[in-house]
């Protein structure tokens, strides 16, 4: 039972360099979430996913740009790094349907490094 | 706008103390507020929500809308219990904010 998988895990990109960060989840959820985690920051949401075909900003969404490809995944790329984008990545996913089932699903994490 | 605030970065209790983690929050609407936590090497889990009114791992918080506040509380810390834990607020549209996170480091 895989739950959220996110790859890659570790990344080290150079300023100006592209990436496509990956998630997946198979629990049939229909909202999906992009995070980033900075120290005394905590959890910042970057895009959301309510369902499939749909996508939403959240609060820095600046130099980021989201795909929701089909129910499973969503990926996360950003187009020309910078080292403010130095931040640990988590995807996580939500049934998205009743409030007493309503909890986030994390996948482990994508630490990635901005030189 | 809305706002989860966690004014301790980080808290750091004896083996058998109390501790109590502060959450406050700023809505419009009705809040639906969960604790997560993030043990070490570990991934993020819910560790309790509001609407459950339940007790997990001994922690307790209740949702005070006078305040505006979700404190989380347990009576006897435990070494286990070290750990990142971040106050959470879902909108109506479904979107979960995060507080700043607190430390807690539980020395025996």
């Amino acid at each position: 039972n895989a739950g959220v998988t996110q790859t890659p895990k570790f990344q080290v990109l150079k300023t100006g360099q592209s990436m496509t960060l990956q998630c997946a989840q198979d629990m049939n959820h229909n909202s999906m979430y992009w995070y980033r985690q900075d120290p005394g920051m905590g959890l910042r949401l970057i895009y959301y996913s309510a369902s499939e075909g749909t996508t939403d900003k959240g609060e820095v969404p600046n130099g980021y740009n989201v795909s929701r490809l089909n129910k499973r995944e969503f990926s996360l790329r950003l187009e020309s790094a910078a080292p403010s984008q130095t931040s640990v990545y988590f995807c996580a996913s939500s049934d998205g349907a009743t409030a007493t089932n309503e909890k986030l699903f994390f996948g482990s994490g994508t630490q990635l490094s901005v030189l | 706008a809305q706002r989860v605030t966690q004014p301790e970065k980080l808290l750091s209790v004896f083996k058998g103390a109390p501790v109590e983690l502060k959450c406050n929050y700023s809505y419009s609407g009705s809040p639906e507020l969960f604790w997560y936590v993030q043990y070490s090497r570990q991934r993020l889990q819910l560790l309790l929500r509001h609407i459950s009114r339940e007790s997990i791992k001994g922690f307790t918080a209740d949702l005070n809308k006078g305040e505006t506040s979700f404190h989380l509380k347990k009576p006897f810390a435990q070494e286990e219990d070290s750990a990142m834990y971040y106050c959470a607020l879902r909108d109506s549209w479904g979107k979960f904010q995060f507080g700043a996170g607190t430390q807690v480091v539980v020395t025996p």
